[in-house]
């Protein structure tokens, strides 16, 4: 069974432009959590989708966007990117309660 | 946003020993896990708890949520080079958004293990 997909796994992009990432889950999981991982804050819940609504965000401002597609791939959005936005950027592919599998990730950096 | 108190920040130990972490909150979790991240790479599930006071293990690795259902604990025995990595613990609290798999994690434990 394959698992989480992010692409890509590297990105460089200037202050002020938007950026999209993209997060294929493992087959039959419904919900994708997008978690934001820096070295000052650690592991930050960004939004959780499932089929297709949010169901639940974290505290990040509105720059910060997603959605799900009807087979369950999600992608993130940021816009108007700034320095503190560089990051790994982790997408979680979830079947139940406990089950939370990670992708490698997608590292941004913003100059 | 919140995080739980994940303790000790890192470790070095020597090859053959035995290493214990905790995790500890202030407010209650439904469900406790624990991953190992290595560097450039997504954290890895180890052990998912389910209940308070439940004891599980993964080969080396054992785990427990604490009865209060405020702590876990993960101990690896035998210690080994592979074992080097960053341990997270992260609590995940049902109910929040409608039944979302949020997860509130650590800021981790650093493992290194000396030959």
């Amino acid at each position: 069974k394959a698992g989480v997909t992010q692409t890509p796994r590297y990105l460089i992009k200037t202050r002020g432009q938007q950026v999209t990432l993209s997060c294929s889950p493992i087959s039959g999981h419904r919900s994708v959590s997008w978690y934001q991982q820096t070295p000052g804050q650690g592991l930050q819940f960004l939004f959780e989708y499932f089929s297709e609504t949010q169901r639940n965000k974290g505290n990040f401002p509105g720059r910060f966007s997603g959605r799900q597609f009807s087979n369950s791939r999600s992608e993130m959005n940021v816009s108007t990117l700034e320095l503190g936005d560089s990051a790994l950027y982790l997408c979680a592919s979830s079947l139940d309660r406990g089950q939370a599998f990670f992708g490698q990730g997608t590292r941004l950096t913003v100059v | 946003g919140q995080q739980l108190n994940q303790s000790p920040q890192s470790m070095f130990i020597q090859e053959g020993e035995d290493v214990s972490m905790n995790c500890t909150s202030s407010s209650i979790f439904n469900t406790w896990l624990w991953y190992k991240q290595d560097p450039g790479e997504g954290p890895v599930l180890l052990i998912a708890l389910y209940k308070a006071g439940e004891l599980t293990s993964n080969g080396r690795l054992t785990a427990q949520f604490g009865i209060t259902r405020k702590d876990s604990f993960l101990n690896i025995s035998a210690s080994i080079p592979s074992d080097v990595g960053i341990y997270f613990c992260a609590g995940q609290r049902l109910g929040s958004g409608a039944g979302s798999y949020q997860l509130t994690f650590g800021k981790g434990t650093k493992l290194s293990v000396i030959p």
